[in-house]
Parts: structure tokens; C-alpha cells; sequence
């Protein structure tokens, strides 16, 4: 069984860096490009970025592009999102999301259960 | 970027009804198109991908049909655990975008 396990959430003041992880188990994790995405509180879902599965290929929505860094380690079956100077509209669960082929772009298949990135002063 | 829009925001359909959501694009994405539904307090989970195949274990019931910029996801014969949200993605052009979701709700 696939199975995706985010951490890393945290309350984090307006300007500060947080980086979350996601372990995964149950499928051959270099083969799959892995993505996260994003859901504020009581609204709809946001795609933030995208990592091919050898790495090599990375994308990223406008509105975190340059403070925002999406890596993997395939040898810890692990991804993550480095989010550096960090704003109020940043606030939400932070999901990531399995991709079915290596290559980038695609759909979403599993989610893992999320993360809570808290926003505030 | 391409815009999803879906309709209604809100469907209230009674239990064992057909439900018909709505999904435009505002160019074509092919039929490199998905839908996700999300229970309350849960992540959003795959039901039909490349605009109408059922991911597994997605019952019969879910369809979807469509291409280029009108997309449907239809649920027949409605059952309690389907009142949900619904959104659909776009994987087709770069960024990958979501509509704002349909509300399912029990008539």
C-alpha cells in the first residue's frame, strides 16, 4: 500500500523558514514524480510545485517561486519543501501528493493526510 | 495560466439522484484532466483521471466525459458518502491549476 506521511508543520512568524518532509513507503519512490499541494483554511486547493523523479526537473507556482524549494532524497524515499521568508497568505495544509509517472506533471494519486503551516505573529 | 471554473459552487441532490458537475477550462487542456473529492478533514482523493478513466476502486457509478475545455463528472444513484466537495485539475499546461470546487450537499 502506498502511503505518504507529511511533518514538518509548524506556527511560524511572517519573514521565517520552515522545511517539511514527506516519507513514503509501498512504491519505488525514484520512479515517481512527487508534488505538494496546498489548501488555506475553508478555501479550495493550490498547487505549489512539482519534482521530477530523478530530481532533475523542478516547477513551482508564481506565488512561491524564489522563496520556495522543492527537493527529494531517493535514498530516504523522502521529499521536501524548503519555504523561506514566509507570509500570512502562506497559511495552510501543506499536502503532498504522489504523481504516476516519473516524468513531471500529472494527477494526484495518493495524498498524504497534510500538514499545518501557521502563518502568524 | 489556465482558469478552471466549475459549476454550480453548490448542488443539493437527494439521495439516489443523479448529480452533473460542471468543470470549463479557459483553453483547451486535451483530456489531461482529473477529479478529486475531499470529505471534510480529509486529504482530496483521485476518482476519474485523463478526463474519464475511474482510478482503482472508484465505483461505477462516478463518470466523467468530456474534452478541451468542458468537462463533466456525473454520480448516479447518489449515496450518503458522496456528499463532499469535488474539485478538477488541469495537468495539461504548466502551472497545474484546480477549480474552485462544487459542494455536494443532501437535498
Amino acid at each position: 500500500e502506498v502511503q505518504l506521511l507529511e511533518s514538518g508543520g509548524d506556527l511560524v512568524q511572517p519573514g521565517g523558514s520552515l522545511r517539511l518532509s514527506c516519507t513514503s513507503s509501498g512504491f519505488t519512490f525514484s520512479m515517481y514524480a512527487m508534488s505538494w499541494v496546498r489548501q488555506a483554511p475553508g478555501k479550495g486547493l493550490d498547487w505549489v510545485s512539482t519534482i521530477s523523479g530523478t530530481g532533475g526537473s523542478t516547477y513551482y507556482a508564481a506565488s512561491v517561486k524564489g522563496r520556495f524549494t522543492i527537493s527529494r532524497d531517493n535514498s530516504k524515499n523522502t521529499l521536501y519543501l524548503q519555504m523561506n521568508s514566509l507570509r500570512a497568505e502562506d497559511t495552510a495544509v501543506y499536502y503532498c501528493a504522489k504523481e504516476p509517472n516519473v516524468g513531471a506533471g500529472g494527477w494526484f494519486d495518493p495524498w498524504g493526510q497534510g500538514t499545518l503551516v501557521t502563518v502568524s505573529s | 495560466e489556465i482558469v478552471m471554473t466549475q459549476s454550480p459552487a453548490t448542488l443539493s441532490v437527494s439521495p439516489g439522484e443523479r448529480a452533473t458537475l460542471s468543470c470549463r477550462a479557459s483553453q483547451s487542456v486535451s483530456s489531461n484532466l482529473a477529479w478529486y473529492q475531499q470529505k471534510p478533514g480529509q486529504a482530496p482523493s483521485l476518482l476519474i483521471y485523463a478526463a474519464s478513466t475511474r482510478a482503482t476502486g472508484i465505483p461505477a457509478r462516478f463518470s466523467g466525459s468530456g474534452s478541451g475545455t468542458e468537462f463533466t463528472l456525473t454520480i448516479s444513484g447518489l449515496q450518503s458518502e458522496d456528499f463532499a466537495v469535488y474539485y478538477c485539475q488541469q495537468y495539461n499546461n504548466w502551472p497545474i491549476t484546480f477549480g474552485q470546487g462544487t459542494r455536494l450537499e443532501i437535498k
